[in-house]
């Protein structure tokens, strides 16, 4: 009922292709759903967030669209960069709870 | 973005001494605060939750006379490991909830590199 399940593990994608990351959730109580960008040594930084009462938010080149109903999330990177090469993670919590459940990752290489 | 800081960013200590580790949110308060640990290319494993005023939540399997967490600020929460030993090793992360309009978002800081020798 906590996990969140992402995939894939890892991803190569060339530059100028789009990256596709996915991510599911069992407990129906979430209702916030962000996505970090982790670079080696460093803290994870959030890089675009959604709630359950839309169905796709767009922040420049990084979009997220979510599923309610097939408890399914995922973000998208559009024109992906050399300088996007990171491990992303989503994660998932309640508005009113504890803390966020993670994903276990993904390591996204773009090829130049 | 709201800003979360960490002190020190790395830091080498013998086995059996005490090690602090300082985390600020610089720009808002955090009632809330969080503490995680990160093994190489690994997620990040939560330790504790942190609430100002209160004693810290532990997650199931942390020792918390091992791990203590003191909140006593709204923009401070401090992570001393004591007794620290070569399996303490580790990258420890703090992050910080910050309200907003729409609820809130969960900001992270830089990390703190313990290495026990």
């Amino acid at each position: 009922q906590q996990q969140v399940k992402q995939s894939p593990q890892s991803l190569i994608v060339q530059k100028g292709g789009i990256s596709i990351i996915n991510c599911a959730y069992e407990n129906t109580a979430f209702d916030y759903f962000p996505w970090y960008q982790q670079f080696p040594g460093k803290g994870p930084a959030l890089l675009i967030a959604i709630r359950p009462d839309v169905s796709e938010k767009k922040e420049g080149r990084f979009t997220i669209s979510f599923n309610k109903s097939a408890k399914q999330f995922s973000l998208h990177i559009m024109d992906s960069q050399p300088g996007d090469s990171a491990t992303y993670f989503c994660a998932a919590d309640k508005s009113s709870g504890t803390a966020l459940i993670f994903g276990k990752g993904t390591t996204l290489s773009v090829s130049s | 973005g709201a800003v979360v800081s960490q002190h020190p960013s790395r830091v080498i200590c013998k086995s059996g001494t005490s090690v602090k580790i300082e985390c600020r949110s610089l720009d808002f308060q955090a009632t809330t605060m969080f503490w995680y640990r990160q093994f190489p290319k690994q997620s990040l494993m939560l330790m504790a939750t942190s609430n100002e005023g209160s004693k810290a939540t532990y997650e199931q399997g942390v020792e918390k006379d091992k791990f203590l967490i003191n909140h006593a600020s709204l923009t401070l929460s401090t992570l001393t490991v004591t007794s620290a030993h070569p399996e303490d090793s580790s990258f420890y992360i703090c992050s910080a909830r910050a309200q907003n309009r729409d609820g809130y978002e969960q900001y992270f800081g830089p990390g703190t590199r313990l290495t026990v020798t």
